[in-house]
């Protein structure tokens, strides 16, 4: 248990379908991320909530789409999707102490699995 | 651009030898340097380094890094089966907190009974 939560755990959905993801953290941290694991590539930073600041990927396309309502949650919303956005969705969170000298670790969430059909 | 390096890309082992994963960068501004083993969904977090040379531990993990030459390394003495995961590295870098961190490609560890 890491403190962060991500649901659903697995989603399977046709390429006309509109679903979210979900991220939810009990640790009081100030940075909040999605990242993109595909099968033999590097994570892939899609955007970063970092300190009320939303910073982004620019080579994700625009058919995701994140939410930050407050620092303890996260949506990444999907529509249109391709089937080689098929991947592991992991959503990171982290304490920023503004002054430091880095950010320090970040703790990630289970993943949901997406199935693009 | 950043860049985070790992080899060997993957590696088998039998029960009781000692491995060592190199992790290598490439990145404006760093920050940091952190280690995650990741076995199932969840990569966990192992060590963050930010100093060359002081060894951090932790059983019969230990890590360490050199900012002059850009590496880290991360040893496992002993394997036990259950070291058998992949190990992730990653660099905190650029100018903005939180921002920017750098995975690897992660090194593929099977540990043999």
């Amino acid at each position: 248990e890491t403190g962060v939560t991500q649901t659903p755990r697995h989603l399977v959905m046709g390429m006309t379908n509109k679903k979210s993801l979900k991220c939810e953290q009990h640790l009081g941290h100030n940075a909040m991320y999605w990242y993109k694991q595909s099968a033999k590539k590097p994570l892939e930073l899609m955007f970063v909530y970092s300190l009320e600041e939303r910073v982004e990927n620019n080579s994700v396309p625009s058919r995701f789409s994140p939410e930050c309502p407050n620092s303890s949650h996260l949506f990444l919303h999907l529509h249109t999707l391709q089937p080689e956005d098929s991947a592991l969705y992991l959503c990171a969170s982290s304490l920023i102490w503004v002054g430091g000298s880095n950010t320090g670790e970040l703790f990630f969430g289970e993943g949901s699995r997406l199935t693009v059909l | 651009e950043d860049k985070v390096v790992q080899s060997p890309l993957s590696l088998v082992v039998h029960e009781g030898d000692t491995v060592t994963l190199n992790c290598s960068y490439e990145v404006t501004n760093f920050r940091s340097l952190l280690w995650y083993k990741q076995e199932k969904k969840a990569p966990t977090f192992l060590f963050m380094l930010t100093s060359s040379g002081i060894e951090k531990k932790s059983g019969r993990l230990s890590s360490i890094l050199d900012k002059k030459e850009l590496f880290s390394i991360l040893n496992i003495t002993a394997t036990q089966t259950g070291d058998s995961a992949i190990y992730l590295c990653a660099v905190e870098a650029g100018d903005n907190y939180g921002q920017n961190f750098v995975f690897g490609p992660g090194t593929r560890l099977s540990v043999l009974p």
